[in-house]
C-alpha cells in the first residue's frame, strides 16, 4: 500500500538549534517527492521537488535530500519565522499523490 | 504569491445539499488537483485534470466531481454533503511538463 509518514509530529526548537525532519515513503513508481510549509489556514507554499535517490536541493536555511526510502528535510540554525507546518508529498504511478501528516515545528526565540 | 485563486474563501452549507468550490489558476498551467485536508491532518487527494479530461483520482466518492475549463479555472462539485465533508479544500495547478504543484488558499467547508 502506498504511505507517507512523517517524524516527528511535532519539534520544538530553540533558536539557532540546527535539526532534521524525516519523511518515510513507500509507493509505486515514485515521480516526484514535494516539500512544503503551511502557515495555519493557508494553503501549502512549495519548497522543493526532489526526482531521484541522491538529490539534494537547497533554499536559504533549509536543504532536502533524497534516498530510495526517504527524505528529509534539514534546517539549519532556524529562525521563529520558520516556525509553520512541514507537508511530504509523493506523487505515485498512475498520478496519484499522497500527502503525510506534517511535522509542526517550533522555533523559539 | 502562486497566482493560484480559490473562491469562495468560506462556506456553510447543511447536509444533503450541493456545493461547488472554484479555482483560477495561471495561463500556461494545463494540470489541476483538487484536494481536501481534514483539521490536523495532510491534504488527501480528491483528482486531478489535464486539458479539461480527469487524469487521476484518489479514493473519494463519486459524488465528488470537478470541470476544468479551458480558461484555466475549475470547479469542484459535491452533491449529498456529509458532516465529515466539512474540511479545507484546496485546489493546485501545475505547468505544462512540470510535476510540482503550487496551491491556492483554499475553501473553508463547515456542513452543519
Amino acid at each position: 500500500e502506498d504511505q507517507v509518514t512523517q517524524s516527528p509530529e511535532a519539534l520544538r526548537l530553540q533558536e539557532g538549534e540546527s535539526s532534521s525532519l524525516n519523511c518515510s515513503y513507500t509507493v509505486s513508481g515514485l515521480r516526484g517527492l514535494f516539500w512544503y510549509r503551511q502557515d495555519p489556514g493557508k494553503g501549502p507554499e512549495f519548497l522543493f521537488t526532489l526526482y531521484s535517490a541522491g538529490e539534494e536541493k537547497e533554499k536559504e536555511r533549509l536543504k532536502a535530500t533524497l534516498t530510495k526510502k526517504e527524505s528529509f528535510l534539514h534546517i539549519t540554525a532556524p529562525k521563529p519565522e520558520d516556525s509553520a507546518t512541514y507537508l511530504c508529498a509523493v506523487q505515485a504511478r498512475g498520478n496519484q499523490f499522497y500527502f503525510g501528516t506534517g511535522t509542526s515545528l517550533t522555533v523559539i526565540p | 504569491e502562486t497566482g493560484v485563486t480559490q473562491s469562495p474563501t468560506h462556506l456553510i452549507k447543511t447536509r444533503g445539499q450541493q456545493v461547488t468550490l472554484r479555482c483560477s489558476s495561471q495561463s500556461g498551467h494545463n494540470t489541476v488537483s483538487w484536494y481536501q485536508q481534514a483539521l490536523g491532518q495532510g491534504p488527501q487527494f480528491i483528482f486531478q485534470y489535464y486539458r479539461e479530461e480527469e487524469n487521476g483520482r484518489g479514493n473519494f466518492p463519486p459524488r465528488f466531481s470537478g470541470l476544468q475549463f479551458p480558461n484555466y479555472s475549475s470547479e469542484l462539485n459535491v452533491n449529498a454533503l456529509e458532516l465529515d465533508d466539512s474540511a479545507l479544500y484546496l485546489c493546485a495547478s501545475s505547468p505544462t511538463g512540470e510535476e510540482t504543484q503550487y496551491f491556492g488558499p483554499g475553501t473553508r467547508l463547515l456542513v452543519l
